[in-house]
């Protein structure tokens, strides 16, 4: 079965502008989280989306969003970008059950943003 | 949140076994304990999980101490594809808590 789609694969952006990166999950999935991995912070978790619904988010300014779509596709945006916003932003899907503990989540090859 | 600890590098023969130890003495007694692995330029992928007991499958085995402050991934005969950074991870519901994950170098 496809694998979960990032898009794009690669973006420059300018400071100040806002950017829209978009992950298309695994036929099925529900949960869709995102990361952005930087060389100096590593992987770290943005939020989670569930059922169009936000259930977790990670410690980043508001600057960040998403959403997701009945069809369990999700984006996130960056508005006003700056400098420290570039890196790897990374999407997993995973099945849904109860606490989503146990099942494992697959994640797509990201999208990796530079801000100029 | 909860936090793992890791070595940051670590070197093993090709097919010989290598052991990478895990640290989460912080760990609840719902946190599942999650490995991946992360290749050069792709996202991170599934290797094992387990609560309480060792696990195989048929990527790896994961040995989980009994007071589950520590773990062990044990891949049992490295090879090259095998070099990696491979994250130890606490998994409470759908959100991961990544440390910074230990780099595996697998020499021929």
């Amino acid at each position: 079965k496809a694998g979960v789609t990032q898009t794009p694969r690669y973006l420059i952006k300018t400071r100040g502008q806002q950017v829209t990166l978009s992950c298309s999950p695994i036929s099925g999935h529900r949960s869709v989280s995102w990361y952005q991995q930087t060389p100096g912070q590593g992987l770290q978790f943005l939020f989670e989306y569930f059922s169009e619904t936000q259930r977790n988010k990670g410690n980043f300014p508001g600057r960040f969003s998403g959403r997701q779509f009945s069809n369990s596709r999700s984006e996130m945006n960056v508005s006003t970008l700056e400098l420290g916003d570039s890196a790897l932003y990374l999407c997993a899907s995973s099945l849904a059950v109860a606490g989503g503990a146990t099942t494992e989540a697959f994640f797509g090859q990201g999208t990796r943003l530079t801000v100029v | 949140d909860a936090k793992t600890t890791q070595p940051n590098s670590m070197e093993s023969n090709e097919e010989e076994p290598v052991h990478l130890p895990c640290n989460h003495s912080t760990i609840s007694g719902t946190d599942y304990i999650h490995w991946y692995r992360q290749l050069p330029s792709q996202g991170p992928e599934y290797v094992i999980h387990g609560l309480t007991s060792n696990v195989n499958n048929r990527m790896a085995s994961l040995a989980i101490a009994e007071d589950r402050k520590s773990s062990t991934l044990i891949l049992h005969r490295a090879t090259l594809r095998d070099a990696a950074v491979y994250y130890c991870i606490l998994r409470d519901g759908n959100q991961f808590y990544f440390g910074t994950g230990t780099s595996l170098t697998v020499i021929p």
